[in-house]
C-alpha cells in the first residue's frame, strides 16, 4: 500500500532509550529518511539512508529497517529531543515519494 | 552551504491558483538534485506535493497531480509551484527541498529546506 504508518505519540524519560516506527511496503525497496520538526520550524534530516546521519546531527539518533519497518532510535534522549518526527521514503507503487502521518515524542 | 528562501502570496482566494517560487543560493539548480515542494495544513502533518529535475522532469503527488505545475528557471536558480482551483483546505505552510535521490541503492531524503512560508486560501 501507499503508506507509511506512525505512532501518533510516544513518551521517553530524560536519558532514556525510545524508539520510534515507520511501517509501509516501500520500506522493503527504500530506506527511510527521518526528519525532526519543532514548533514553528522546518523539518530537519535526522537520519538517511543506511543510518547516515548528516553533519551535525548528534549521534544519540540512529535508525535501522527490518522488512517493511524502519525505526529511529533516540539513545539517551535529551529533554531539546521533544519534537514531532516523520519518516519518508519513495513508494515503489507508483507515488513518488510520500510522509509517514508523524510521531510527536515528549521527553518526560 | 545550499539555502532556499520560498516567496509568493500569503492569501490566495477560493478556486484561484498558489504561486510560489524558491530561490536556491549556494549551489546550481543545475547540479544533481531534485527539488521539491512539501506543504503542512495547520497541526497536520507533512505532505510531499511534488519535485523537478533541471531537465524540466517531473513527479507529482497522485492526489494533487491535475491541480499542481512545478517548474524551474535555471537562469534565475529558482523553481516555482503553482497549484489551481485551490479550497480553504490548501491552507498551509509550504516548504521548498532539495532531495536527493539515489534509487539504485534504495535512498532518497530531502537534506536543505527552506524556512517554509503560510499561505492562506480565503475570500
Amino acid at each position: 500500500s501507499s503508506e507509511l504508518t506512525q505512532d501518533p505519540a510516544v513518551s521517553v524519560a530524560l536519558g532514556q532509550t525510545v524508539r520510534i516506527t515507520c511501517q509501509g511496503d516501500s520500506l522493503r525497496s527504500y530506506f527511510p529518511s527521518w526528519y525532526q520538526q519543532k514548533p514553528g520550524q522546518a523539518p530537519v534530516l535526522v537520519i538517511y539512508g543506511n543510518n547516515k546521519r548528516p553533519s551535525g546531527i548528534s549521534d544519540r539518533f540512529s535508525g535501522s529497517t527490518s522488512g517493511n519497518t524502519a525505526s529511529l532510535i533516540i539513545t539517551g534522549a535529551q529533554a531539546e529531543d521533544e519534537a514531532d518526527y516523520y519518516c519518508n521514503s519513495r513508494d515503489s507503487s507508483g507515488n513518488p515519494a510520500l510522509f509517514g502521518g508523524g510521531t510527536k515524542l515528549t521527553v518526560l | 552551504q545550499v539555502q532556499l528562501q520560498e516567496s509568493g502570496p500569503g492569501l490566495v482566494k477560493p478556486s484561484g491558483t498558489l504561486s510560489l517560487t524558491c530561490a536556491v543560493s549556494g549551489g546550481p539548480i543545475s547540479s544533481t538534485n531534485w527539488w521539491t515542494w512539501v506543504r503542512q495544513s495547520p497541526g497536520k502533518g507533512l505532505d510531499w506535493i511534488g519535485e523537478i529535475y533541471h531537465s524540466g522532469n517531473t513527479n507529482y503527488n497522485p492526489s494533487l497531480k491535475s491541480r499542481v505545475t512545478i517548474s524551474v528557471d535555471k537562469s534565475k536558480n529558482q523553481f516555482s509551484l503553482k497549484l489551481s482551483s485551490v479550497t480553504a483546505a490548501d491552507t498551509a505552510v509550504y516548504y521548498c527541498a532539495r532531495a536527493r535521490h539515489f534509487d539504485s541503492e534504495g535512498i532518497y531524503y530531502c537534506d536543505y529546506w527552506g524556512q517554509g512560508t503560510l499561505v492562506t486560501v480565503s475570500a
